[in-house]
């Protein structure tokens, strides 16, 4: 049971570039979550999905698209990444959003952008 | 939109009780209080739960009143690998929002 993995772990990426982080989680789990961390700041919810084929907007949404195709799987892309885009992503899921389960995150993927 | 707000920072020494308060006026009825603890280059870790009024676990009790408009995090007999950053979660997604505070730094001194 690996619970949440994210690949990469570090990425750079020039200015306008595209990539795709990948989040897996092996618990069955309904719902799924991204986040952004900036230095010393707490973390922003960038996109969320409810269950399998649902995607919603978070917080910062911006510059950002994810995909849900399969219930394990939360896939967040940047398809022009921006230097502001600088971040430690968290990925995370629960059983249910509303109350009573609790978040399991990912180790995280450093993006710098250049 | 609601907030959650929490100390910048708190030192403690080790063998002392520490709590840690996170205020959250626009809580919604069907909403949970969560706390996670955080070490650097780590993710968050689930640390306990809860709804209203008390909750304990192994590691730290939560306490909730009546109004819900406040938690605290209780850890007792803190040691040195206790410090990290502590955030407390109110989970909005109705308003697409989950309201991670900007977190609380405890730093724990022998």
């Amino acid at each position: 049971n690996a619970g949440v993995t994210q690949t990469p772990k570090f990425r750079v990426l020039k200015t306008g570039q595209s990539m795709t982080l990948l989040c897996a989680q092996d618990m069955n789990h309904e719902y799924m979550y991204w986040y952004r961390q900036d230095p010393g700041m707490g973390l922003r919810l960038i996109h969320y999905s409810v269950g399998e084929g649902t995607t919603a907007k978070g917080e910062v949404p911006d510059g950002y698209n994810v995909s849900r195709l399969k219930k394990q799987n939360f896939l967040l892309g940047l398809e022009s990444a921006a230097p502001s885009q600088t971040s430690v992503y968290f990925c995370a899921s629960s059983y249910s959003a509303s109350g009573g389960y609790e978040q399991y995150f990912g180790p995280g993927t450093r993006l710098t952008v250049t | 939109l609601a907030k959650t707000t929490q100390p910048i920072s708190m030192d403690s020494y080790e063998g002392q009780e520490v709590n840690i308060t996170c205020s959250h006026n626009n809580i919604a009825t069907n909403d949970y209080i969560t706390w996670y603890q955080q070490f650097p280059s780590q993710g968050p870790r689930f640390i306990i739960q809860g709804y209203k009024t008390k909750v304990t676990n192994e590691v730290a009790s939560l306490f909730i009143p009546a109004d819900r408009k406040s938690s605290t995090l209780s850890l007792p007999r803190v040691s040195l690998s206790d410090t990290a950053v502590y955030y407390c979660l109110v989970l909005l997604l109705n308003a697409g929002k989950s309201t991670f505070g900007d977190g609380t730094t405890l730093t724990v001194k022998p």
